[in-house]
């Protein structure tokens, strides 16, 4: 059974720095891109960042892109992202996914919040 | 960046009604279209992939269709647990981006 399991969401300061993990098991990790999809407390949904099978390539969207970092260690099948420079407009549940360009499978999201 | 517009922004249907939501790409993203289902609190639930590919253990009610520009995901006959947020999403090229999602609400 595939399962995505995300950690490391808090309460924030605006300028603070967090880092989110996710843990998968239950496939091959490394021969899927790894993705980080992101929702605003009642907003729609926000591709964050994608990290390739080797950690070679990255790709961020254009909110976080300077702010963020994402990368992946496949010994511990797991990926990462290193949250800098936090805003208030930061503040979501952070979804981790499986692949690149559909996704089947999600993780249940952990929560950060950006405020003071 | 490919902007995904989703029409209507919310509907008020009944059981059994059909229901049709449109998402318009703003460049051909080929059939790089998928469509997700999102109950509150929950996680989005992948629906169709390839603009046409119905996902494993998806009712067949659902269905879409479309290419290029212009996409259409139809529920037959809504049913009670059908009622949530539908968003589309394109897969055609980085960043990916998803249409600003479609309430699906009881009348």
């Amino acid at each position: 059974e595939v399962q995505l399991v995300e950690s490391g969401g808090d309460l924030v300061q605006p300028g603070g720095s967090l880092r989110l993990s996710c843990a998968a098991s239950g496939f091959t990790f490394t021969t899927y891109w790894m993705t980080w999809v992101r929702q605003a407390p009642g907003e729609g949904l926000e591709w964050v960042a994608n990290v390739k099978q080797d950690g070679t390539e990255k790709n961020y969207g254009d909110s976080v892109k300077g702010r963020f970092s994402i990368s992946r260690d496949n010994a511990k099948n797991s990926v990462y992202l290193q949250m800098n420079n936090l805003r208030a407009e930061d503040t979501a549940v952070y979804y981790c996914v499986r692949g690149t360009a559909s996704w089947t499978f999600w993780g249940q999201g952990t929560l950060v919040t950006v405020s003071s | 960046d490919i902007q995904m517009t989703q029409s209507p922004s919310s509907l008020s249907a009944s059981v059994g009604d059909r229901v049709t939501i449109t998402c318009r790409a703003s460049q051909s993203i080929s059939s790089y279209l998928n469509w997700y289902q999102q109950k509150p609190g929950k996680a989005p639930r992948l629906l169709i992939s390839a603009a046409s590919n119905l996902q494993g253990g998806v009712p067949s009610r659902f269905s879409g269709s479309g290419s290029g520009t212009d996409f259409t995901l139809t529920i037959s006959s809504l049913q009670p647990e059908d009622f949530a947020t539908y968003y589309c999403q394109q897969g055609y090229s980085t960043p990916r981006t998803f249409g600003q999602g479609t309430k699906v609400e009881i009348k």
